[in-house]
């Protein structure tokens, strides 16, 4: 499977404790997203990477969330001292920032599996 | 920031018959519209885009327009089909390469 990839895809914790998800992206792209999705609702942005850079970071991102992309590849997203309004779908996308032989930039996001999270 | 509403939240048609999906945003410098689908327990999948150079754009029974006046972009899908039953979010972005903002979703129900 040549898609974004996420694991865990489900995890299980009691509040308080911490929880680490990793994302691979797509091998050639350059662009990291992490959204996070609740029940009826569409992703909500939470941060994204240009390469190990991370570029920009929503209100929702609070201190006890962390990401990095250390080597520009893969990415992982810490929440520390998890609490219940954590329980979400952590959504990870992919995309290539640049241009085409025809230049038109091709930036569609390709989503991963995401990562159920439930605190207990 | 960026606010994009969405209607209807569910829509139930017959099979065969067109769904219409519309999406209004807020930020003026909005330039990116896609749609995405995604069926229960699987991820966004994204089904038509539109950058706001274009005022329609088609890909077979799929079809979206966008109104930059009014700030309003639809989704329109035309012979629908059981398969085409699933939640479609509409999102803008000011770049297609920066974050997307997402409506709230609007689960289809096709009927056979």
């Amino acid at each position: 499977d040549t898609g974004v990839s996420q694991d865990p895809r489900h995890k299980i914790t009691k509040r308080g404790q911490n929880v680490t998800f990793r994302c691979d992206p797509i091998s050639e792209h350059n662009r990291l997203y992490w959204y996070r999705q609740t029940l009826g609702q569409g992703p909500e942005f939470l941060t994204y990477f240009q390469n190990e850079a991370q570029l920009e970071k929503s209100r929702l991102l609070s201190d006890r969330f962390s990401a990095e992309r250390p080597k520009g590849s893969f990415s992982t997203l810490e929440i520390q001292r998890t609490e219940q309004g954590d329980s979400a779908m952590y959504l990870c996308a992919s995309s290539y920032r640049g241009t085409t032989l025809l230049s038109q930039s091709y930036n569609e996001q390709f989503f991963g599996p995401g990562t159920r999270l439930t605190v207990l | 920031g960026e606010n994009v509403e969405q209607h209807p939240s569910t829509l139930s048609v017959q099979e065969g018959d067109s769904a219409v999906i519309k999406c209004t945003y807020s930020d003026s410098a909005s330039n990116y519209f896609p749609w995405y689908k995604q069926e229960l327990g699987k991820r966004p999948q994204l089904i038509i885009d539109i950058r706001s150079n274009v005022g329609e754009k088609k890909d077979q029974r799929i079809a979206v327009t966008l109104n930059k006046t009014a700030k309003h972009f639809s989704l329109h899908i035309t012979e629908t089909q059981p398969e085409d039953s699933a939640v479609y979010f509409c999102a803008a972005s000011k770049d297609s390469a920066r974050q997307l903002t997402f409506g709230s979703g609007t689960q289809l129900t096709v009927l056979p």
